[in-house]
């Protein structure tokens, strides 16, 4: 069965590091997004990506962060100088359409030291 | 800003017994998304509902989509230990990016 696939499982970085989270979205999906989820809390929304752009951000998606698909499989997460507030586990989905079913993939845990 | 509310936060059970856990909203959303997370991964998916009044089942659950498509409710019957998990409602507010809003999250436990 088709799967979203996440690398790396764990990230460990120093404050003021790049870091790019890497995902393959399942093959035949056009929507793209990232998620997060800081330890204990809600799973909440950065941003989506369609047709090769930004669809839509959310207010935690700021300067610091960006989103690239390089290839025809990859969609990458970077962020340019980490804080330890970026610590959490980092999610991405994909969907055929809008209103179609969303799957995850397994999830980075980022820890920022 | 849409918010999701998940009730209760917390259930722990006996084996064999029923719950159900609610997600409410004052917004209206397109779909709503049910998934289940284990410690440590992502979310999977158990089920999407779309039209209001929508009843879907999936073995022991049942998922309703209330009429005016701003709650949803998730009932297990006779739980087992199997089903201790974290579970997730998630909406899609009706944006054309197809984005969703999570709620906090009903941490179930069931005990043998």
């Amino acid at each position: 069965e088709p799967e979203v696939t996440q690398t790396p499982s764990h990230q460990v970085t120093q404050m003021g590091q790049e870091v790019i989270l890497r995902c393959v979205p399942i093959s035949n999906h056009l929507y793209f997004y990232w998620y997060r989820q800081i330890l204990g809390q809600k799973v909440e929304f950065l941003v989506s990506f369609y047709n090769n752009e930004i669809s839509e951000k959310s207010e935690i998606f700021d300067d610091q962060f960006s989103v690239e698909r390089p290839d025809g499989s990859n969609f990458t997460l970077k962020i340019r100088s980490t804080k330890l507030e970026d610590s959490a586990m980092y999610f991405c989905a994909s969907r055929y359409s809008p209103g179609g079913e969303q799957f995850f993939g397994p999830g980075t845990r980022l820890t920022v030291l | 800003t849409q918010l999701l509310e998940q009730s209760p936060q917390f259930l722990s059970i006996q084996e064999g017994e029923n719950l159900t856990v609610y997600c409410n909203s004052s917004s209206v959303f397109s779909s709503l998304q049910w998934y289940r997370q284990e410690p440590g991964e992502g979310p999977v998916l158990l089920v999407t509902v779309v039209t209001g009044g929508e009843v879907k089942k999936l073995k022991r659950l049942t998922f309703q989509f209330g009429d005016a498509r701003k709650d949803s409710s998730l009932h297990i019957t006779a739980a087992q230990p199997g089903d201790t998990g974290l579970y997730l409602c998630a909406g899609d507010p009706s944006s054309n990016t197809g984005k969703l809003i999570f709620g906090q999250g009903t941490t179930l436990q069931v005990k043998p």
